[in-house]
């Protein structure tokens, strides 16, 4: 099973700075990785697949980067909507994994 | 717009049964593979299981074969996760996702249900 590490655990920055989250993979997934925000009391929203594509309505501020093992989240300008905890997960091999999640606090 | 609700959820004892179900609308069920994901509380995220759109291929994580089975009605645009012999450790919320396209096991997960909570009292 391909073990996906995200760093840090927590990254606390306030309002209108960029935010740089990481996922490393334990293998390469080429670009078939995916990131997720999640809200207290809500469900994973996806935001970005396949690396560095959005997904449907996410707005520009959020970009993703990275192939192989090494991945990247950017947050270009934080919006207080912003402050939640992300997750990584890959879909290259089965089992489907997510990683551990990083949350991100004001 | 893409609607995912679970039902079903609740208190069981350890070793139990319990079926959990997820209504689909807003999209063309019968084109997708469909999954659960489930949540232990304050925890991660963990697949559980996956069916392709034609309920011809379904697979399981490793922590919940044998015990949980998974199907689908495309007449009806459900989804059910059938789950036996459960275990303190299946304690969690359970989310019905979308796949992006029929086949289960290259997915990421475009649309997420709010979830049903099982809870296995020991």
């Amino acid at each position: 099973e391909i073990v996906l590490t995200q760093s840090p655990a927590t990254l606390s920055l306030s309002p209108g700075e960029r935010a740089t989250l990481s996922c490393r993979a334990s293998q390469s997934v080429s670009s078939y990785l995916a990131w997720y925000q999640q809200k207290p009391g809500q469900a994973p929203r996806l935001l970005i697949y396949d690396a560095s594509n959005r997904a449907t309505g996410i707005p520009a501020r959020f970009s993703g980067s990275g192939s192989g093992t090494d991945f990247t989240l950017t947050i270009s300008s934080l919006e207080p909507e912003d402050f939640a905890v992300y997750y990584c997960q890959q879909r290259n091999n089965w089992p489907i994994t997510f990683g551990q999640g990083t949350r991100l606090e004001i | 717009e893409v609607q995912l609700v679970e039902s079903g959820g609740g208190l069981v004892r350890r070793g139990g049964s319990l079926r959990l179900s997820c209504s689909a609308s807003g999209f063309s069920f019968s084109g997708y593979a469909m999954h659960w994901v489930r949540q232990a509380p304050g925890r991660g995220l963990e697949h559980v299981s996956a069916i392709s759109s034609d309920s011809g291929n379904k697979y399981y994580a490793d922590s919940v074969t044998g015990r949980f089975t998974i199907s689908r009605d495309n007449s009806k645009s459900m989804l059910y996760l059938q789950m036996s012999a459960l275990r303190a450790e299946d304690t969690a919320l359970y989310f019905c996702v979308k796949g992006p396209w029929p086949g289960p096991t290259h997915n990421y997960f475009d649309y997420w249900g709010q979830g049903s909570l099982v809870t296995v009292s020991s």
